[in-house]
């Protein structure tokens, strides 16, 4: 089977910058996904990491280390707009390629 | 460009009845999913579609049933509607990316009385 855990809320100031954890256990790993969900919305693809390393898009930076079996979000320059849920996601070999797990989320709370 | 459409929005229904939840997706994408979303447990795949008339299983199948007769569209049908089926029902696709990179359509907010 598969888990994923991440932390259920984090807060943080805008401005600054804001790591969101995610750790896993799966058999045949294929990769993590990242996904943002504002409040009362759809979620959002962000990033995706298959192998490891740091992947940046713009503001946000996702890193994956399959040895530790240990992905990151990082968000950096923080702004209000960027709180919402952000949730990790894996496939891997028990759940099928092309199927997703997606852990229970990280709420990111942005204050002024 | 509509992309990804989901109908209706909010829907009530009663325990028994039958319900189909409609996505559409202009998008040719091959794969398309279902998801729930409850609170404490994040989302979960109910059923996927890797081409038409092609499904699996995900996590939660039972009281659900799929088609995919055609590329875009992918309805979801709860057979006998249980109030433990009151949930944000997301519809996804993707394309040659996989699944790793899901676009979601608006959400479904069933209620079932």
């Amino acid at each position: 089977g598969q888990s994923l855990e991440q932390p259920s809320e984090v807060t943080a100031v805008e401005g600054a910058i804001v790591q969101i954890n995610c750790t896993y256990q799966t058999s045949g790993f294929y990769g993590l996904s990242w996904y943002q969900q504002h409040d009362g919305g759809a979620p959002t693809f962000l990033s995706y990491n298959a192998l490891d390393g740091l992947e940046e898009t713009g503001r946000f930076s996702s890193f994956l280390s399959r040895s530790d079996s240990y992905g990151y979000l990082l968000l950096q320059e923080l702004q209000m707009k960027d709180s919402a849920s952000y949730f990790c996601a894996v496939r891997d070999q028990d759940t099928g390629f092309q199927k997703l797990v997606f852990g229970t989320g990280t709420r990111l709370l942005v204050s002024p | 460009d509509a992309g990804i459409t989901q109908s209706p929005r909010y829907k009530i229904t009663e325990t028994g009845r039958q319900v189909t939840l409609m996505c559409h997706q202009t998008w040719s994408h091959s794969y398309m999913f279902w998801y729930r979303q409850d609170l404490g447990h994040g989302l979960r795949l109910i059923y996927y579609s890797a081409a038409a008339d092609i499904t699996d299983k995900g996590e939660v199948p039972d009281g659900y049933v799929v088609s995919r007769s055609k590329t875009e569209n992918f309805p979801l049908t709860l057979e006998s509607a249980t109030r433990s089926q009151t949930s944000v029902y997301f519809c996804a696709s993707s394309g040659i990316q996989g699944a790793n990179e899901q676009y979601f359509g608006p959400g479904t907010r069933l209620t079932v009385t």
